[in-house]
């Protein structure tokens, strides 16, 4: 079945760095994939739509500028967050859309700011 | 504003009893439905989904979940639990061709010997 990959599952930075999580989709080509937040005892939130070649669609609330999303290819997106602070740790997933429009999701990355 | 309400946080049930998830939606048209389960260490897995046609909706691992308009909920179902189902488990709401999903709060599934 699709499968798609989150790397890293798990990461720690330093207050004031950056740091980057990718998603992508091993055997099926993404047009969209969509970036969500999971606050703790609070369910998934929506960040930003990124569609393959364009701009990501970023949601009310979020920072454009200090989440920045990537779609580079039909295979991979990025997500970065800048200039990470403690308030950013949080539980990070991503979903790619296949074929049929099913959307798969990724394990989900750990981000932690020290 | 869209929404979707998950009313139950967590929920106790013993091993080989029947499980009922609440999930009530708040949307104008009819919404994309969909069921997501969340178990430790893991991402999240696709149960089932809801798009048209039978409102008794068949899954995997012997879930099912009816859709009821007249309700605004997607309850999920299982007749006999396993321990293995304990596990945290999301409803969803799509809006538009987009897929772009609403969440839930999510309810906790705890599963007594």
């Amino acid at each position: 079945g699709a499968v798609v990959s989150q790397h890293p599952s798990w990461v720690i930075c330093k207050s004031g760095t950056s740091v980057k999580i990718e998603c992508r989709s091993l055997d099926f080509q993404a047009t969209t994939m969509f970036w969500y937040r999971q606050f703790p005892k609070q369910s998934l939130m929506l960040m930003a739509t990124s569609n393959e070649g364009s701009k990501a669609t970023y949601e009310q609330g979020v920072e454009k500028d200090k989440f920045l999303i990537n779609h580079a290819s039909l295979t991979l997106s990025t997500l970065t967050v800048t200039s990470a602070h403690p308030e950013d740790s949080s539980f990070y997933i991503c979903s790619a859309m296949g074929s049929g429009n099913t959307i798969y999701f990724g394990e989900g990355s750990w981000l932690t700011v020290v | 504003a869209q929404s979707v309400t998950q009313p139950d946080i967590h929920i106790t049930v013993s091993e080989g009893a029947s499980l009922e998830l609440r999930c009530n939606y708040s949307y104008g048209a009819t919404p994309y439905l969909f069921w997501y389960v969340q178990s430790p260490g893991q991402g999240l897995q696709l149960l089932l989904k809801y798009f048209s046609g039978d409102t008794l909706v068949q899954g995997i691992k012997g879930f099912e979940a009816e859709f009821k308009r007249s309700q605004s909920s997607f309850n999920l179902r299982k007749p006999s639990v396993h321990w293995s189902d304990a596990a945290e488990y999301f409803c969803a709401v799509g809006m538009d061709s987009n897929y772009q999903l609403i969440w839930g709060a999510g309810t906790k599934l705890i599963i007594k010997p």
